[in-house]
């Protein structure tokens, strides 16, 4: 079954951008993933999947502020603009039959 | 607007059996294209996929899990159920109900419910 690796944390400026990457094993290189976001107080939410040719689709109300990419067995979530409110932990995920799988996370911190 | 909302018990004994239902409101529980999936975040640490049911009512579980796990669904209520038996501490968790895209990737969540087994 595929793993997904994630930088456990990261950091970056109000009003920059920060790019968090989530790797997939050997061997499961063209699975796609999705990110979701968990706040302190508020439930997940689902940002976005992820294909390997890059392309991505976001769920309903999220900002083009973030976007994705893919590269290889990295697949990408690029907040760009960053708010307060994106301080949060994000959560990578993927899937095969009959399993899902997530990664180990990457708290945000904006700075 | 489709909302999923946890409900159950907040404290449950060791080695009883934790019980949770998810409702369905402001759509459809039976569309094709979703299933619906627990998942849960132990304290400090990361999120840990527990089950999904399909609208076939065929179901997959973590395979760390799948001997104390039971998701069922009832269409009439709108809503689908988690039973996970001989509850111990380890089970101690913030558990969310989930619409899951085809068995692809969950694009929706509850707020989650947290559940403590403590004596």
């Amino acid at each position: 079954q595929p793993v997904l690796t994630q930088s456990p944390s990261a950091s970056a400026s109000l009003g920059a951008s920060v790019k968090l990457t989530c790797t997939l094993s050997s061997g499961h290189s063209s699975y796609a993933i999705a990110w979701h976001q968990l706040q302190p107080e508020k439930g997940p939410r689902f940002l976005m999947k992820i294909y390997t040719d890059g392309s991505h689709t976001r769920g309903d109300g999220i900002p083009n502020r973030f976007s994705g990419s893919s590269s290889g067995a990295e697949r990408s979530l690029t907040i760009s603009s960053l708010q307060s409110d994106d301080e949060a932990d994000y959560y990578c995920q993927t899937w095969a039959t009959g399993i899902q799988v997530f990664g180990g996370g990457t708290r945000l911190t904006v700075l | 607007q489709l909302r999923l909302q946890e409900s159950g018990s907040g404290l449950v004994r060791p080695s009883q059996t934790l019980s949770l239902t998810c409702a369905v409101s402001g759509g459809s529980i039976s569309s094709g294209d979703y299933s619906w999936s627990w998942i849960r975040q132990p304290p400090g640490k990361g999120l840990e996929w527990i089950g999904y049911i399909s609208q076939s009512g065929s179901t997959s579980y973590n395979p760390s899990l799948k001997s104390r796990v039971t998701i069922s669904g009832d269409r009439s209520k709108k809503q689908f159920s988690l039973k996970l038996r001989s509850a111990t501490a380890a089970d101690t968790a913030v558990y969310y109900c989930a619409r899951v895209f085809r068995v692809w990737y969950f694009d929706l969540w509850g707020r989650g419910s947290l559940v403590t087994v403590s004596s």
